[in-house]
């Protein structure tokens, strides 16, 4: 069982280049985020979804663009990656939106030349 | 506007000593969850434990627990008889009806010394 799988671990992108992230999860969950996580600001939401061909945006999506075309996967878009895009980014799963359990995958760590 | 405040930015102690980290809450919302979840250094971020704000028992699991007072909006995480192994940053989040966001407090980082 594999829960939250990211893809890839690590990028180093140019300033200007466009990437990809791909999240998978193999629990059947309906919600699916992506964070971004930066030293001393703890976790940051940048898109969202409750469903299937749904998403909504967070805290930070600027910049950032996503798609849920099937249930298992969310993919997050960096269209013209900018040096403060330098990020951990993680994705996350959860059944509902309040039942708390976020599931999480390992984490994608992108740097921005 | 939610807000979650973990005014301790790192704690060291030595091993065996017991530690609180201290997550301090605002909402307006009247139905809210709060959560603790754990990044050791490998990165990955564990869920340690929810609680609703009709729940105001105090929760223990082994050398785990957690204060919840909403009289002072507080959700405090204590480990008892710490090992190097709890070395790790912490996080405290809340939820309300209101949002979908899960809103995180900046961590705390918790250094134990053999």
């Amino acid at each position: 069982n594999a829960g939250v799988t990211q893809t890839p671990k690590f990028r180093v992108l140019k300033t200007g280049q466009s990437m990809t992230l791909l999240c998978a999860q193999d629990m059947n969950h309906e919600y699916m985020y992506w964070y971004r996580q930066d030293p001393g600001m703890g976790l940051r939401l940048i898109h969202y979804s409750v469903g299937e061909g749904t998403t909504a945006k967070g805290e930070v999506p600027d910049g950032y663009n996503v798609s849920r075309l099937k249930k298992q996967n969310f993919l997050l878009g960096l269209e013209s990656a900018a040096p403060s895009q330098t990020s951990v980014y993680f994705c996350a799963s959860s059944l509902s939106w309040n039942t708390g359990e976020l599931f999480f995958g390992e984490g994608s760590r992108l740097t921005v030349l | 506007a939610q807000k979650v405040t973990q005014a301790q930015t790192e704690i060291s102690v030595v091993e065996k000593e017991d530690v609180t980290l201290d997550c301090v809450y605002e909402t307006r919302d009247t139905t809210y969850y709060l959560f603790w979840y754990k990044q050791p250094p490998s990165g990955e971020l564990v869920f340690l434990i929810r609680r609703n704000s009709f729940d105001e028992q105090n929760e223990i699991s082994g050398r785990y627990s957690w204060n919840f007072q909403k009289s002072t909006s507080s959700f405090n995480f204590t480990i008892t008889a710490s090992q190097v192994v709890d070395s790790a940053v912490y996080f405290c989040a809340l939820t309300a009806d209101s949002n979908y966001q899960l809103i995180w407090g900046a961590g705390t980082k918790l250094i134990i010394k053999p």
